[in-house]
């Protein structure tokens, strides 16, 4: 069975343009997750979707970002416009649901802003 | 306001060199304590689940251990195969999970 997967792995923007990344879950998995990882930090939330609701996006600076997950599967998250400080790991996460259960992750998209 | 932390930073080990990882918590209503690896380049992968107080859980070379306060990855024998970041992350009442800063292992040959 497949993982997350996201695309792209790899983008290099200047700042003041957009971008937007994508993911596709664990089929079946409810929850999905957005997370942000810089350099030797671990992992912090932007957003959280159960089906296609946000139900925690107090994280998400949304000023610039935006989410949307159409349907309860895919997701995409935006940026616009992107600043240098947004340069970084973004992770795409998905787990069963509403619970104890684990979270799997995608390879995460590095996002470098010059 | 929930807090992971982890120790030490960095650890550096020579191969088959036994040692352990901590990851301190504090956080309301504990839905699991979670222990992933990251290598480099790559998300994070899943390895254990736990849920209370003396609870331990084995792979390979991994044993996880959870207290109330804090969990220990112990690595026994470690190979050079086993260096990676190691990530332990908290699921508290609002369902979010909050990681910790990692442990980075390098274990030499």
């Amino acid at each position: 069975e497949a993982g997350v997967v996201q695309s792209p792995r790899y983008k290099i923007i200047e700042k003041k343009q957009p971008v937007a990344f994508w993911c596709n879950p664990i089929s079946g998995h409810n929850t999905l997750y957005w997370y942000l990882q810089n350099l030797g930090q671990g992992p912090e939330l932007l957003i959280r979707y159960e089906n296609e609701e946000a139900v925690d996006d107090s994280q998400l600076p949304k000023d610039r970002f935006s989410a949307e997950r159409l349907k309860g599967v895919d997701s995409t998250l935006k940026i616009q416009p992107a600043e240098l400080g947004d340069s970084a790991v973004y992770l795409c996460a998905s787990s069963l649901g509403a619970g104890n259960t684990e979270a799997f992750f995608g390879q995460g998209t590095r996002l470098t802003v010059v | 306001e929930d807090q992971v932390t982890q120790s030490p930073e960095a650890l550096r080990l020579q191969e088959g060199e036994s040692s352990s990882l901590n990851c301190s918590y504090t956080v309301s209503g504990l839905r699991g304590l979670f222990w992933y690896r990251q290598d480099p380049g790559k998300g994070p992968e899943f390895l254990f689940t736990l849920y209370s107080a003396g609870e331990e859980k084995e792979k390979e070379r991994l044993k996880a251990t959870l207290t109330k306060k804090e969990s220990f990855l112990h690595i026994t024998a470690p190979k050079p195969e086993d260096s990676a970041t190691y990530l332990c992350a908290v699921r508290e009442d609002g369902q979010n999970f909050v990681f910790g800063p990692g442990t980075r292992l390098s274990v030499l040959p």
